[in-house]
């Protein structure tokens, strides 16, 4: 499994966007880059997934970079319900591995 | 609405006694399905790989005697702790893949707490 390096926390306004970075130099050609956010005492959702080209949902963007070794994620207007941890996961099957995430705080 | 389904969500059990923790996939089939488990302000660890109709692959470390998991139907995959230590208190999650590679619903979740 690749290695991510994601910021321990961040913190933004409220109604601000949030732009969430995570580095994953060691992906493989095959491997998706998902997104998923766990809110405090709730299992895990899923964010966003892409390959290489960017991609947008009714969540969140996500922007990938040209080489694919590190990717961003994009709340365009955070709300306090988006404070959560949030996850980078490159991965290719059903088995998916966490790191330690970035706890992002949304300030009122 | 939850698309996999975790029952219960909370249990307090004494120590010695095995608590049982059910998965459902709800409306939509699952041959596997996750068990993860998570202490405080820690992330997800992946326990073990359910597999309906045969035995669970675990990970490195999870003791197959101490969370016996059983994956009887395509809907129920359910992870038993038997004699449970104040140690194995934590929050234990359920996923199932939605047939899109990579993405899993997730249960809500069920907190343990061994006395």
């Amino acid at each position: 499994d690749a290695k991510t390096t994601q910021p321990n926390s961040m913190e933004s306004n409220e109604e601000e966007p949030v732009h969430l970075p995570c580095n994953h130099s060691t992906i493989s050609g095959t491997d998706y880059i998902h997104w998923y956010r766990q809110l405090p005492s709730q299992g895990p959702e899923y964010v966003i997934h892409g390959l290489t080209s960017n991609v947008n949902n009714r969540m969140a963007s996500l922007a990938i970079a040209e080489d694919r070794k590190s990717s961003t994620l994009i709340l365009h207007r955070a709300t306090l319900r988006d404070a959560a941890v949030y996850y980078c996961i490159p991965n290719r099957d059903d088995k998916i591995i966490f790191g330690k995430g970035t706890r992002l705080h949304i300030l009122p | 609405g939850a698309v996999v389904s975790q029952h219960p969500s909370r249990v307090i059990c004494k120590s010695g006694t095995s608590v049982k923790i059910e998965c459902r996939s709800l409306d939509f089939q699952a041959t596997t399905m996750f068990w993860y488990r998570q202490f405080p302000k820690k992330s997800l660890m992946l326990m073990a790989t359910s597999n309906e109709g045969s035995k669970a692959t675990y990970e490195q470390g999870v003791e197959k005697d101490k969370f016996l998991i059983n994956h009887a139907s395509l809907t129920l995959s359910t992870l038993t702790v038997t004699s449970a230590h104040p140690e194995d208190s934590s929050f234990y999650i359920c996923s199932a893949p939605t047939g899109r590679a990579g993405e899993l619903f997730f249960g809500e979740g069920s907190r343990l707490t061994v006395l």
